[in-house]
């Protein structure tokens, strides 16, 4: 059954680096997401991508966050400058279209130190 | 705005006992609802969903029924077992609002199952 990959499973990085996390979306998808979750609050939507745009984006979405689908496989989520409240349990999702539901990795936690 | 709210937990039973976890929704439009369970480790999956109002959602023994009237979307299984044991998190989703689907989560309950 195919399914959502993420890599890597946990990224242990400095305050003030970049971070690129990456996903590989199942393969005849065209939605992708990207949500996180703090440890002990909610999974909170980030981005939704679309047709190689930006879709939708939350508040939480700022200038530090970006997105990419390079090729035909990977989504990645890039994080310039990343903070100490970045650390969280970051979840790719894909889905066929708007209408159906979303399939999620297994995410990959980061933390910063 | 658009929200979800789920009893807190830890839930902890007895195998075979009775399941329920409450969620109930605030939304602007007419939400889709799901919900989804993490097991220890793993990612979100998909358990059930439903998109009108009286669709009841069923999978692996759980179910939940749209309740449009009273806004909420409870979570119930018969008789549990300790391979239920995970995070279970309610979810709306509003495709018709332009938003592409995306997905307002619950805090999640975590359901812990004794033998």
């Amino acid at each position: 059954e195919p399914e959502v990959t993420q890599t890597p499973s946990h990224q242990v990085t400095q305050m003030g680096q970049e971070v690129i996390l990456r996903c590989v979306p199942i393969s005849n998808h065209l939605y992708f997401y990207w949500y996180r979750q703090i440890l002990g609050q909610k999974v909170e939507f980030l981005v939704s991508f679309y047709n190689n745009e930006i879709s939708e984006k939350s508040e939480i979405f700022d200038d530090q966050f970006s997105v990419e689908r390079p090729d035909g496989s990977n989504f990645t989520l890039k994080i310039r400058s990343t903070k100490l409240e970045d650390s969280a349990m970051y979840f790719c999702a894909s889905s066929p279209d708007r209408y159906h539901e979303q399939f999620f990795g297994p995410g990959t936690r980061l933390t910063v130190l | 705005g658009d929200s979800v709210t789920q009893m807190e937990g830890p839930v902890t039973l007895s195998e075979e006992a009775f399941l329920t976890i409450n969620c109930t929704y605030t939304a602007t439009g007419y939400p889709s609802l799901f919900w989804y369970v993490q097991y220890p480790g793993e990612g979100l999956q998909l358990l059930l969903k439903a998109t009108k109002a009286d669709d009841k959602g069923s999978n692996k023994g759980f179910e939940a029924t749209y309740r449009k009237e009273t806004t909420s979307f409870h979570l119930e299984k018969g008789s549990v077992q300790v391979s239920d044991s995970a995070v279970y998190f309610c979810a709306l989703s509003l495709p018709f609002s332009g938003g592409y689907n995306k997905l307002i989560f619950g805090a999640g309950t975590r359901l812990a199952v004794h033998p």
